[in-house]
């Protein structure tokens, strides 16, 4: 149980293009899930917090037009960069919790390639 | 912003022996974490810590809640080639008005067994 899965794994665009990262919550309602950006041999780094039916909340320092999150159900959120940028090049990982738990589960990454 | 000092950063060890990490916090968290992460993949949750003064275990792995609730340590007894990967601490806050409850990360602890 508590599988959370992300779409697509790897994505290689060109600069100034916008890219969306889906997550989805296969076996479980998610009623919060978490974006994080892990940059190499960093720590995981949380970008925003989204509510099922509500705006995200974004960290300080993550702007909220670039990053553009969706949380539409309880199993899809969706992460999309707007006009990407090489330094937005990075590994971008949500987690989830459900109705029962506040334990964080997380989906496998994607990792985001800007030329 | 917050976040949780986590030694050592890497670990060179030889297979079948004991490792330990630990991680501080000039914060007090209600809950402790332990996540694993390997290459390109989400990180996946090893043991959960709830209570203070609270030891758990996990197989191998065994995980306390420090008293003071500013600390936590993972150790993992008799180690094996799969246990190589990026160990990571996290605390969590008490949910907030959205109910979230947002995790703060440890800087990693990269594990690396000669066999």
């Amino acid at each position: 149980g508590a599988v959370v899965s992300q779409h697509p794994s790897r994505v290689i665009c060109k600069s100034g293009t916008s890219v969306k990262i889906e997550c989805r919550s296969l076996d479980f309602q998610a009623t919060t899930m978490f974006w994080y950006r892990q940059f190499p041999k960093q720590s995981l780094m949380l970008m925003a917090t989204s509510n099922e039916g509500s705006k995200a909340t974004y960290e300080q320092g993550v702007e909220k037009d670039k990053f553009l999150i969706n949380h539409a159900s309880l199993t899809l959120s969706t992460l999309t960069v707007t006009s990407a940028h090489p330094e937005d090049s990075s590994f971008y990982i949500c987690s989830a919790t459900g109705v029962l738990s506040d334990t964080q589960y997380f989906g496998p990454g994607t990792r985001l390639t800007v030329l | 912003g917050q976040q949780l000092n986590q030694s050592p950063q890497s670990m060179f060890i030889q297979e079948g022996e004991d490792v330990s990490m630990n991680c501080t916090s000039s914060s007090i968290f209600n809950t402790w974490l332990w996540y694993k992460q390997d290459p390109g993949e989400g990180p996946v949750l090893l043991i959960a810590l709830y209570k203070a003064g609270e030891l758990t275990s996990n197989g191998r792995l065994t995980a306390q809640f420090g008293i003071t609730r500013k600390d936590s340590f993972l150790n993992i007894s008799a180690s094996i080639p799969s246990d190589v990967g990026i160990y990571f601490c996290a605390g969590q806050d008490e949910a907030g008005k959205g109910g979230a409850q947002k995790l703060v990360f440890g800087q990693g602890t990269r594990l690396t067994i000669n066999p």
